[in-house]
Parts: C-alpha cells; sequence; structure tokens
C-alpha cells in the first residue's frame, strides 16, 4: 500500500527552466508534506515544508503547491540550475504520535547546462 | 555542530552474519528514526526510538531486527542473520522532539549505512 504516489520518476529540465514534481496522498490525517533533496552518497535534506492550511509556500526557487480536496501537492523549481541535480522525495506526516514520515518514491532531476 | 553521524558508511557482510548499524544523533537530541532505503525506492520507516524507549517499531521487520538507544552511547540498528534482501541503505534521523511537527522539530539525517550481503 502506497501512501504517498510521486511523478515523473525521472525528469530532465534545460537549465533556467522549471521544474515540476507532483505528488499525491491517500491518508487525509496527514497534516505536514515535506520535500527533501538527496544527492548521491547522502542522506536527504530538507528542503521545503507545508501544512494544509496554506496553498502556497515559496522559499527562494522553491515553491510547493498544495491542493487539500485533490489530495496533491507538487514542488516548483524555478529557474532550474545544473546544481540543482538529485533526487527529490515528497513525504507527509500526522503531527502527534510517532511523526514517522510517508516517502513518496523519488523524482531523480538532471538540470542540463 | 556535528550532524548526524551514522557508522560505518559501507558495510559488506555474508549471508548468515550479523550487522550493526550505529546512529549518534544530533548534540541535544532525544529521538531517533530509522529508515531503510532501496534501489530505485523511497525511504521507508523502520523504527522510532527515544532514549530507552521504542515508540514505534511498527515498519521493522518481525524477525531478526532490532533496534535499541541505550541512556548513553548511540542507538544501533542489529540485523542477525543477513540475507541478500537485507542489502540496501540504512539512514538515521534525529530530531530534538518527535518530527514533522514544525520547522523547529524538523528531523536530520545522517549520510547512511550502504548495506551489503554478499
Amino acid at each position: 500500500q502506497q501512501q504517498v504516489k510521486q511523478s515523473p520518476q525521472s525528469l530532465i529540465v534545460q537549465k533556467g527552466g522549471i521544474s515540476i514534481i507532483n505528488c499525491a496522498y491517500e491518508n487525509t490525517a496527514f497534516d505536514y508534506f515535506p520535500w527533501y533533496q538527496q544527492f548521491p552518497g547522502k542522506g536527504p535534506a530538507l528542503l521545503i515544508a507545508i501544512r494544509p492550511d496554506v496553498s502556497e509556500k515559496k522559499e527562494g526557487r522553491f515553491t510547493i503547491s498544495f491542493n487539500k480536496s485533490a489530495k496533491q501537492f507538487s514542488l516548483h523549481i524555478m529557474d532550474s540550475q545544473p546544481g540543482d541535480s538529485a533526487t527529490y522525495f515528497c513525504a507527509a506526516t500526522i503531527k502527534g504520535g510517532s511523526e514517522k514520515l510517508v516517502f513518496g518514491k523519488g523524482t531523480k532531476l538532471t538540470v542540463n547546462p | 555542530n556535528a550532524g548526524v553521524m551514522q557508522n560505518p558508511r559501507h558495510l559488506v557482510r555474508r549471508r548468515g552474519q550479523e550487522a550493526r548499524l550505529r546512529c549518534s544523533p544530533m548534540k541535544g537530541h532525544s529521538h531517533v528514526y530509522w529508515y531503510r532505503q532501496l534501489p530505485e525506492e523511497g525511504l521507508k520507516f523502520m523504527v522510532y526510538l527515544q532514549k530507552e524507549n521504542i515508540i514505534d517499531e511498527s515498519g521493522m521487520p518481525k524477525e531478526r531486527f532490532s533496534a535499541e538507544f541505550p541512556k548513553e552511547g548511540p542507538s544501533i540498528l542489529r540485523i542477525q542473520q543477513v540475507v541478500r534482501g537485507d542489502s540496501a541503505a540504512y539512514f538515521c534521523a534525529s530530531s530534538p522532539q518527535a518530527s514533522g511537527g514544525g520547522m523547529n522539530t524538523e528531523a536530520f539525517f545522517g549520510q547512511g549505512t550502504r548495506l551489503t550481503v554478499v
């Protein structure tokens, strides 16, 4: 049972373009949605996160859009750079309790120069 | 301020041997999570521990796997009688309190231990 579905599996974007990664969740109890960035051989690092009481959050070139009724959220990377090339994971959790993270399967982003 | 330290970074074990993975949380963090990452897959939750207590082990296989977080020293993930299917990257994350509750309770991940069973 995959509670968080992520697409696409891989993405190739030209430098300066917009990268868009989508996620959908099933459990309506989820109330915190972070995105992680992972470089080869490294651990995931928190990039940006959102709660369902807002529809959008922007930090620099990174924006999360959140659609509560559709149970979907997406990451937009504006002006994509070769240094953004990494694997991106969406995740979800429930505040309180163990607050374990449920991850999507990841999107491998390649930004060509 | 050192981050989450995991060792070893790479571990090779023959089938049937035991694997011990260590995680030292960030200073001041008393909550530890273990996740497993299979190739081309996302991270899967295994276990959540606080000092001397297992809080949630719903993601742990029922057999051969155990975890502890003693009062002193690192958290240990132990895999007994390893099989080839145990080959994966194992990540530890720590937080000052339960993670996911907000940006100020963010969980920080270590660089992982890559286990290869031959």
